[in-house]
């Protein structure tokens, strides 16, 4: 069985850019949460898909968009880039969306210049 | 979700047992205890949940107060590797806006030799 997965690693943009991370969920989890985590603090939650659906969104602003395909696997985009979307993302898959463990992948560290 | 509270850091000798505790005063009936720890750099990994009885897995032992006011993580042998930054969180399992993970700043334990 294979665990949650991101790609890129790494990855480095300039400000106005936009990017593009993903996410693999864990075998058999239908959903999958993404998060960010800045220097020296605790993950932040931005929002969480649950089969194909937006399933509750964070505090963050509408350029942080994201998808889930019909395999699960889901992405993370960010528009027009600015140099405080440096960090590290995270992603963590579910089984259902309430009540089960979230299980969360290695991350993508984004830096913008 | 209820509000933790953790020391900002713990120091323990490797081989000891390290004992990490959370305030959650706060917490309402229908919220479980979760622990994560985060290795420098790393997604955070699950080690154990509860909801009012004390737990135990291969990782670690949860120990949670009667009234469910706190808890306290056991790992009753600690290595060099189980310095990281672990978190408590207490997560609602029937909120209907998704099942987000709120981190607060945790506590910093680090493993002498």
């Amino acid at each position: 069985e294979t665990g949650v997965t991101q790609s890129p690693t790494h990855l480095i943009k300039t400000r106005g850019q936009q990017v593009t991370l993903r996410c693999s969920s864990q075998s058999g989890h239908n959903t999958v949460s993404w998060y960010q985590q800045a220097l020296g603090q605790g993950p932040q939650f931005i929002f969480q898909y649950y089969r194909e659906e937006e399933n509750g969104r964070g505090n963050f602003p509408p350029r942080f968009s994201g998808l889930q395909f019909p395999n699960y696997s889901s992405e993370l985009n960010v528009n027009a880039l600015e140099l405080d979307d440096s960090a590290l993302y995270l992603c963590a898959s579910s089984l259902e969306a309430r009540g089960e463990t979230q299980y969360f992948g290695p991350g993508t560290r984004l830096l913008v210049l | 979700d209820a509000k933790t509270t953790q020391p900002p850091s713990m120091d323990c000798a490797e081989g000891r047992a390290a004992n990490l505790p959370c305030n959650h005063s706060t917490i309402s009936g229908n919220e479980y205890v979760y622990w994560y720890r985060q290795i420098h750099s790393q997604g955070p990994q699950y080690i154990i949940h509860g909801l009012k009885n004390n737990e135990t897995n291969e990782m670690a032992s949860l120990i949670i107060t009667e009234d469910r006011k706190s808890s306290t993580l056991i790992l009753p042998h600690a290595t060099l590797r189980d310095t990281a930054v672990y978190y408590c969180i207490v997560r609602s399992v029937k909120e209907t806006s998704g099942s987000r993970l709120t981190f607060g700043e945790g506590t910093q334990l680090t493993v002498n030799p």
